[in-house]
């Protein structure tokens, strides 16, 4: 099976600066598809962003922006501006090719914006 | 659109009751997962369906839990008998084929007293 390795437990981020969240995942293979999900205190869990691998270009959703380096399997996701309202856990995910693919979770970062 | 739904939003309950969870997909979905959320073992995988036939259900922690999809628009996730270490939050997920994202319901918080 896929893993998804989060590393970092817990960041902060002052309002207003950039902030980096980490993910790498374990896979064979060549064509998946990577996620990140936001879970505010309201506990929904959202979706930030999608990434396809074999798509060279990082995607980006605003203020969200993921670092893919697929040779290092990494899938990292920056979010610029900082806001108050970020603040959640975030979830790095990972799907396969093959129709009906289950998602690999990874284990989450709580992030915390310092006004 | 209407998302995936589920029901009831919050469940107390004593242990040793019977406890049911609700879902309904989004329409033309064909992947339904059902996932278990505790502060201790964070976001875990139950179960899940494609269309309708249940595919992978070694999440399930044992013969107290069981989850059907009887047709593409419904499932449910029954407990019993309940048992306090049950009390989390319960997610319903559905997707479309492929490299489609999940869209998850807003969640059932268990709390089995």
């Amino acid at each position: 099976a896929q893993t998804v390795t989060q590393s970092q437990p817990e960041m902060s981020v002052q309002e207003a600066e950039t902030v980096t969240l980490s993910c790498t995942y374990d896979t064979s293979e060549s064509d998946y598809y990577l996620f990140w999900y936001k879970q505010p205190p309201s506990r929904q869990m959202i979706l930030v962003i999608r990434q396809e691998a074999y798509k060279q270009q990082n995607a980006t959703e605003n203020r969200f922006s993921v670092n893919f380096q697929k040779a290092a399997k990494s899938f990292s996701l920056k979010i610029s501006d900082s806001q108050l309202g970020d603040a959640a856990m975030y979830f790095c995910a990972y799907r396969g090719p093959n129709t009906g693919n289950q998602f690999y979770f990874g284990t989450g970062t709580s992030l915390t914006v310092i006004p | 659109d209407a998302g995936v739904i589920q029901s009831p939003r919050h469940e107390v309950t004593e242990m040793g009751q019977e406890v049911t969870l609700r879902c309904k997909p989004i329409s033309g979905h064909n992947s339904l997962f059902w996932y278990r959320q505790t502060m201790m073992r964070g976001l875990e995988l139950l179960i899940y369906f494609n269309n309708n036939v249940p595919i992978d259900d070694s999440g399930m922690p044992e013969d107290r839990f069981s989850a059907k999809m009887p047709n593409a628009s419904f499932s449910t996730l029954k407990i019993q008998p309940s048992e306090p270490r049950d009390s989390a939050v319960y997610f319903c997920a559905s997707s479309l084929r492929g490299g489609q994202p999940q869209h998850f319901g807003d969640g059932t918080r268990l709390s089995i007293l």
